[in-house]
């Protein structure tokens, strides 16, 4: 098993170009969570999903979209890259409602320039 | 207005001893608790927990507390090694099962 993983591990930007990280996991998990993480704090959630097709917001969702067309991916989307989105972005995937663990991927580091 | 605090940035162990890693929380509806652990260019990794039933839940050489009534929780390894180098995030589960995060402890264990 794979577990949960992130497409690309690196981009650079520039301010004003989009793009779409890639989470992928094969554990069968219902829910889905894409967090950034910034220098001196801890992860803030951004969008999470319960299920295949259901999206929600976090913590931080401003600037980013997400899609959850197949239960086993978790897409985040960057319509228009702004230098305050420099950040690395992890995705996450929980098994069930009773479970309590979520299971990280490696990261995506995002500079915009 | 930060829920979950770990004040402490970092921390410096000898290899041996006892590493304490703190963590405090506001919000009274948080009732599962969770460490995990952060190697660089890596993504966390899940170590222990505890619901807030519990008091105590020891794993090997890693051990956490819970005291609620002063919102703190804590996290024991003991005996300290070189591997467990490593940034140690604690994470307060409220009832929605939404995960919110402490800012870290870089932990470094000295040969």
């Amino acid at each position: 098993n794979a577990g949960v993983t992130q497409t690309p591990k690196f981009r650079v930007l520039k301010t004003g170009q989009s793009m779409t990280l890639l989470c992928a996991q094969d554990m069968n998990h219902e829910y889905m969570y894409w967090y950034r993480q910034d220098p001196g704090m801890g992860l803030r959630l951004i969008h999470y999903s319960v299920g295949e097709g259901t999206t929600a917001k976090g913590e931080v969702p401003d600037g980013y979209n997400v899609s959850r067309l197949k239960k086993q991916n978790f897409l985040l989307g960057l319509e228009s890259a702004a230098p305050s989105q420099t950040s690395v972005y992890f995705c996450a995937s929980r098994g069930t409602a009773k479970s309590e663990t979520q299971y990280f991927g490696p990261g995506t580091r995002l500079l915009v320039l | 207005d930060q829920q979950v605090k770990q004040n402490s940035p970092s921390l410096s162990v000898q290899e041996g001893r006892i590493s304490i890693l703190n963590c405090d929380y506001t919000n009274s509806m948080f009732d599962y608790f969770l460490w995990y652990k952060k190697y660089p260019a890596e993504g966390p990794t899940f170590l222990i927990s505890i619901s807030s039933i519990k008091d105590k839940n020891e794993d090997g050489r890693f051990t956490v507390f819970l005291n609620k009534s002063a919102k703190h929780l804590s996290l024991h390894i003991v005996p300290s090694q070189p591997g467990d180098s490593a940034v140690y995030f604690c994470a307060a589960s409220d009832t929605a099962r939404q995960l919110t995060f402490g800012s870290g402890t870089q932990l470094t264990v000295l040969p």
